[in-house]
């Protein structure tokens, strides 16, 4: 089975200031169609989980540009730009490769 | 609307059965793959299950694999999972979703809260 396993598990951040979220998986998540099913979720407190990124890198409709995600392989990254009040919540990654694995999440909250 | 709707949970004594339904609207329902991702209290998030848009292909978690049966209807537009042999561990939020791997376009239901206990 695919591990999926992020760092930091919970992330202190500062209004208007950058984020970043690592998640690296236990075996490479390139499929045999040449693409990565790497995905990344938010869920704010009390709500439904919601996907932002999909593909590595690709952002779902509605959501802001200020998140960014990158990697290949193994190694991949979530990024806020500038981080925002309505962005407290737990990030999850999700490979989609291999069956289906979510990360342990990464609670980020405001400083 | 676009939405999805659980409905079927409650409270169920270990080793009782339960089943959930998914409700779609608002969407070509039988052009989807579905799944059920849970989550219990406190915890992350947990893929359940998956089944594709023809019900062909079908997958399930170690954790549940021989006690929960993934199903849909196309003609009535609904997902359902059906427990059976529940355990504690299987207390949780259980989340009806549509998420496409290559694509936009997910969606989330609101969750069912399955609570298992004597």
């Amino acid at each position: 089975d695919v591990v999926m396993t992020q760092s930091p598990l919970s992330l202190p951040v500062t209004l208007g200031q950058p984020a970043s979220i690592s998640c690296r998986s236990s075996q490479s998540l390139v499929y045999s169609d040449g693409n990565t099913y790497l995905n990344w979720f938010q869920q704010r407190p009390g709500q439904s989980p919601r996907r932002l990124i999909y593909k590595v890198s690709n952002r779902d409709s509605g959501v802001p540009d200020r998140f960014s995600g990158s990697g290949s392989g193994t190694d991949f990254t979530l990024k806020i730009s500038r981080v925002e009040a309505e962005d407290v919540g737990v990030y999850y990654c999700m490979q989609g490769t291999h069956w289906r694995t979510f990360g342990q999440g990464t609670k980020v909250e405001i400083k | 609307e676009v939405q999805l709707v659980e409905s079927g949970g409650g409270l169920v004594q270990p080793g009782g059965s339960l089943r959930l339904s998914c409700a779609a609207s608002g969407f070509t329902f039988s052009s989807y793959s579905m799944n059920w991702v849970r989550q219990a209290p406190g915890k992350g998030l947990e893929w359940v299950s998956y089944i594709s848009s023809s019900s062909s292909t079908i997958y399930y978690a170690d954790s549940v694999k021989g006690r929960f049966t993934i199903s849909r209807d196309n003609a009535k537009n609904s997902l359902y999972l059906q427990m059976n042999s529940l355990r504690d561990e299987d207390t949780a939020v259980y989340y009806c979703a549509r998420v496409p791997m290559a694509t936009t376009g997910p969606l989330w239901g609101q969750g069912t809260l399955v609570t298992v206990s004597s």
